[in-house]
């Protein structure tokens, strides 16, 4: 157990609707990372937060994708009009210092089936 | 970041050693070598990182060739619950997104 949650773990939606993930991550880290993973294939980095800021997206982030996180805390990552091309596992990583680097704890993510 | 080059999957027996290699070829004097594993069903965890001497953890060994240009994950005794996909990733700076390739599918066999 990382101390990284996300909710839900799994969700099954139909193409065209919206859904939201939740990331709580381990408390008082100020960066957050959202990832996605499609079957076979590495995480692809998303987005990345400091704080309450978005500093950085990946061009993967579509304008069907947004992503928040109020008062720098929990951040939720939400599609729009989903695609079938969405379902993927969502994950969301906060950085722990180790040996004079940052590396990063991962959370469970959320696998996402659109139909 | 660099790129690396991992194989697509290594079998081993259980609680045989396991090295799993990495090369990266094109990697510059400032970059990490960071090690990640996926579990089924879980996201990727942490395993070691290291610049240019030989790492050691509680979980496993990094060996780093004298050039930087491959690496060496070592499992000194390898348990079913090694499975895992492993990740060889570089990093340029101390913080940041990571850059995942398509890792090594370890088999492990009872």
């Amino acid at each position: 157990d990382t101390g990284v949650s996300q909710d839900p773990r799994h969700k099954i939606t139909k193409r065209g609707q919206n859904v939201t993930f939740r990331c709580d991550p381990i408390s008082e880290h100020n960066r957050l990372y959202w990832y996605r993973q499609t079957l076979g294939q590495g995480p692809e980095f998303l987005t990345y937060f400091q704080n309450e800021a978005q500093l950085e997206k990946s061009r993967l982030l579509s304008d069907r994708f947004s992503a928040e996180r109020p008062k720098g805390s929990f951040s939720t990552l939400e599609i729009q009009r989903t695609e079938q091309g969405d379902s993927a596992m969502y994950l969301c990583a906060t950085p722990a210092r180790v040996s004079g680097t940052d590396t990063q704890y991962f959370g469970p993510g959320t696998r996402l089936t659109v139909l | 970041d660099a790129k690396t080059t991992q194989p697509n999957s290594m079998e081993s027996n259980e609680e045989e050693p396991v090295h799993l290699p990495c090369n990266h070829s094109t990697i510059s004097g400032t970059d990490y070598i960071h090690w990640y594993r996926q579990l089924p069903s879980q996201g990727p965890e942490y395993v070691i990182h290291g610049l240019t001497s030989n790492v050691n953890n509680r979980m496993a060994s990094l060996a780093i060739a004298e050039d930087r240009k491959s690496s060496t994950l070592i499992l000194h005794r390898a348990t079913l619950r090694d499975a895992a996909v492993y990740y060889c990733i570089l990093r340029y700076t101390s913080y940041g997104k990571l850059t995942f390739g398509q890792g090594t599918i370890l088999t492990v066999h009872p």
